[in-house]
């Protein structure tokens, strides 16, 4: 059973603000959400990682509803540099294993 | 401070031989994840170690795959034999808060590995 489920591939142009949802809806109540971003040939990276309502830092913002079924990763203003694949990792009820599902590959044009 | 370390980046051999993957964690780092990524897929966590005991290795194919990790720091993972289907990229992964998916994990470069 997938934790978590969020689109295969999108794409967008540079200058635009991208958002990536992840459907999670056995999320544990003590878990957190986290996002990781993969570039090609590369480990995943930790970018961003919220409990509620709103994170920011210098790369992303998470948006997570008050029943944190779901969450939105957003990038501003994407530039080619920012084509990857994003994951985002929950914690499941009952079950503290961890599970990367298929990840979302997101193409930004010129 | 140094990432987690690696060796070797790339492995060609053929099926039923043997292949040995190197990781060093970040320094002070308790817990230690082996992955493998086969091509379009995500991670899928082979075993996790918090210092050198074993948290989870329910999805490791213990009649090829073993693991071990002596003095809490170092880890290898070797396969023996191998198979076609086991080409992928084998990450190693460290975190050094314990083994939850909350906690965030830094990852190695990985190793390509090819079986012919």
């Amino acid at each position: 059973l997938a934790k978590t489920t969020q689109p295969i591939s999108m794409d967008s142009y540079e200058g635009q603000e991208v958002n990536i949802t992840c459907s999670h809806n056995n999320i544990a109540t003590n878990d957190y959400i986290t996002w990781y971003q993969q570039f090609p040939s590369q480990g995943p990276r930790f970018i961003i990682q919220g409990y509620k309502t709103k994170v920011t830092n210098e790369v992303a913002s998470l948006f997570i509803p008050a029943d944190r079924k779901s969450s939105t990763l957003s990038l501003p203003r994407v530039s080619l540099s920012d084509t990857a694949v994003y994951y985002c990792l929950v914690g499941h009820q009952g079950d503290d294993k961890i599970i990367f599902g298929k990840g979302t590959r997101l193409h930004i044009l010129p | 401070e140094a990432g987690v370390a690696q060796s070797p980046r790339y492995k060609i051999i053929e099926k039923r031989q043997s292949v040995a993957f190197w990781c060093n964690p970040i320094s002070g780092h308790a817990t230690l994840y082996w992955y493998q990524q086969i091509l379009g897929q995500g991670p899928k966590l082979l075993i996790q170690f918090q210092n050198n005991g074993v948290v989870d290795d329910s999805q490791l194919p213990k009649d090829r795959f073993s693991a071990e990790r002596l003095k809490g720091v170092d880890s290898t993972l070797k396969i023996q034999p191998a198979k076609l289907e086991d080409s992928a990229v084998y990450l190693c992964a460290s975190s050094p808060r314990g083994p939850r998916p909350n906690n965030e994990q830094f990852f190695g470069p990985g190793t390509r590995l090819t079986v012919l």
